[in-house]
This record gives C-alpha cells, sequence and structure tokens, in this order.
C-alpha cells in the first residue's frame, strides 16, 4: 500500500490565493519531502523536512510536519498560474526507496 | 551540470520490438534509479542501482531489464512488452542511496507506448 495519502485529490484556485495539501503516511520517517510535477514531466524537489523539524520555509512554501499525527502539509502562497501542477509528498522508508503519496493536481486559474 | 537527461521522449513499440531507454547524470551520483508511472498515479520504483550493482528490484517483471554501464549511464532495455506497460518512464539519480535524506533528481522521462 502507499505511504502516503493526500488530499484534496483536486484543488482549483484563482492567481493570488494560497493552497493547502495534506499528506498522511502510515509508518516512522526520517524525513518527509515534497515533490512537483507539470504535466506528465519529471518531477522537481521542492523541500524536505526532518521528522525533528516541525515547520519549514522556501519562498512561497511552507511545509509543516506533525511526527504524532503522521501528517504533512504544504502551503503555498500567493499562488501563480505557472504552479499549476501535480504535487506528492514522500517518504524514504528503506534504503532509498521513495515512496510517493497520491498527489494533489492543482490548477491555478489566472 | 545539475540535469538528468533521458532519450527517446517519446516511443512507440509493437509486442515483439527490442527497445532500450537511455538516462544520463554527471552530477557524480552513485545512485540511479528507474520508476513507472501510470497516468495520474504517482510513480512506482522500479529498479535501484548504487554504484553500478542493481540493490533493490521491485519484483519487476523480466521484459524489463536495466543495466548500468558506467557511473554516468543508466539503461532500460525492454523486449516483449504488453499494452498495460504504456507509461511514463522516470529516471532519477541522488548522491548516495542509503542514506535517508537524499533528495532524487528526476529526467523527464520517456512517455512508452505497447501497440
Amino acid at each position: 500500500s502507499q505511504q502516503g495519502e493526500e488530499d484534496p485529490q483536486a484543488l482549483s484556485i484563482q492567481e493570488g490565493e494560497n493552497a493547502t495539501m495534506n499528506c498522511s503516511y502510515k509508518t516512522s520517517i526520517n524525513n518527509l519531502q515534497w515533490y512537483r510535477q507539470n504535466s506528465g514531466r519529471g518531477l522537481v524537489h521542492l523541500i524536505l523536512i526532518r521528522s525533528n523539524e516541525r515547520e519549514k520555509h522556501s519562498g512561497r512554501l511552507r511545509v509543516t510536519l506533525d511526527t504524532s499525527k503522521k501528517s504533512s502539509s504544504l502551503l503555498i502562497t500567493a499562488s501563480r498560474a505557472a504552479d499549476t501542477a501535480s504535487y506528492f509528498c514522500a517518504t524514504i522508508i528503506s534504503y532509498g526507496k521513495l515512496t510517493f503519496g497520491q498527489g494533489t493536481i492543482l490548477t491555478v486559474h489566472p | 551540470d545539475t540535469e538528468v537527461t533521458q532519450t527517446p521522449k517519446h516511443l512507440v513499440m509493437g509486442m515483439t520490438n527490442k527497445k532500450s531507454l537511455k538516462c544520463e547524470q554527471h552530477m557524480g551520483h552513485r545512485a540511479m534509479y528507474w520508476y513507472k508511472q501510470k497516468a495520474k498515479k504517482p510513480p512506482e520504483l522500479m529498479f535501484v542501482y548504487s554504484y553500478e550493482k542493481l540493490s533493490i528490484n521491485e519484483s519487476v517483471p523480466s521484459r524489463f531489464s536495466p543495466e548500468c554501464p558506467n557511473s554516468s549511464l543508466l539503461n532500460l532495455h525492454l523486449h516483449a512488452l504488453q499494452p498495460e506497460d504504456s507509461a511514463l518512464y522516470l529516471c532519477a539519480s541522488s548522491p548516495v542511496d542509503r542514506a535517508s535524506t537524499d533528495t532524487q533528481y528526476f529526467g523527464p522521462g520517456t512517455r512508452l507506448t505497447v501497440l
């Protein structure tokens, strides 16, 4: 079974609004990562948060991690049309095996 | 050079064909990966190479045959594929695969269609 489950499955917003995506996982982790994938292309690493961190920022991205609830959220502030993509959380549970959540499809309307 | 390249971008093949997908990176990474991604699904790991040796095979059918000729190149040889093998095939690399903090760098993928 997938390590990560994400919600919502799809999110549609207007430019300038904030977008929040959530991810839940099942086993203990050392870190959790978020990746972006533009329409059927390769994945781009966005941010990594370690298990001893609760919040991390990178530009317009804010990631939180709650290990007690086994959940993480990705917030994109002041969204742009170029943020339209699929977003995946991912964890490594053993030996370089990166396991992805189901993903959230984000559409930002200009 | 912080890029992973994959060729070809698109591939259409019949079930009796033999073809190969190629992946290349020049970041000095010693771990390389093949993933398969079906439409609207997350990528699923197929193979992991560590220091040019196969370290993980996620029970992939033998019609997929990986090869790592050197530390910069990774191939995926395809033979007698089925239509359900049609997918986006992604290659990735990382500095060290044993470290749980590794970030993986992905190529743009090869879109494979099996007729």
